[in-house]
């Protein structure tokens, strides 16, 4: 079965420019999504199809897809960027879910 | 204001069964397909079940194939999933979720509030 591997954690500092990661096999060849899960709340879907955003999402979140790797970029990080991150494919006919990355703001 | 509500979750002995619903408002329910979701606690996210905007097509993670059944009346707005046989691992809090699309692989655009499934003695 098809898996999605993120770091567990990453951290940045107010203001600067954090990266997660989300690697699997030829991943580019896919589409991605990513969420965004703060505690005790529903995830909100902040990048789907690699690079587009949902209205309403900050153009400070962007993401890119490209051979073995997805990445989530999040620009001037904020305090209230501090939450759980997932990326998402389909693989054939079901859903994956990468593990989660926890995002600390420092 | 599009908006999802999830009922039916609650406390349930291991074999038993249960039927989740999910509201649906605000959209064109008939345009979206639709999905599950759950996580169990402090777990992370696990994809459930799918289907297609007018039902022609379902999808079933392994963990619950067999067991699971999902469905959706578009008349009634509201997409259900009727679980069978349940295990100490189906607990989780579950959350009905929109596709951006008809099909699939549009992103899951709005989530509900989810609704708590325990599966105990």
């Amino acid at each position: 079965s098809y898996e999605l591997t993120q770091p567990l954690s990453v951290s940045v500092a107010l203001g600067q420019t954090a990266r997660i990661t989300c690697e699997g096999n030829n991943i580019g060849g896919r589409n991605a999504h990513w969420f965004q899960q703060r505690p005790g709340q529903a995830p909100i879907l902040v990048i789907y199809r690699d690079n587009s955003r949902p209205s309403g999402i900050p153009e400070r979140f962007s993401g890119s897809n490209s051979g073995n790797t997805a990445t989530l970029t999040i620009s001037r990080a904020q305090a209230g960027d501090e939450a759980d991150f997932y990326c998402q494919v389909w693989d054939g006919t079901t859903v994956v879910f990468g593990g989660g990355t926890k995002l600390t703001v420092l | 204001e599009v908006q999802l509500l999830e009922s039916g979750g609650g406390l349930v002995q291991p074999g038993g069964s249960l039927r989740l619903s999910c509201a649906a408002s605000g959209f064109t329910f008939s345009n979206h397909a639709m999905t599950w979701v759950r996580q169990a606690p402090g777990k992370g996210l696990e994809w459930v079940s799918h289907i297609r905007s007018h039902g022609e097509n379902t999808y079933y993670a392994d963990s619950v194939k067999g067991r699971f059944t999902i469905s959706r009346d578009n008349s009634k707005n509201t997409m259900y999933l009727q679980m069978s046989s349940l295990r100490a691992e189906d607990t989780a809090l579950y959350y009905c979720a929109r596709d951006l699309f008809a099909g699939y692989d549009g992103g899951f655009d709005c989530w509900g509030q989810g609704t708590l499934v325990t599966v105990s003695s």
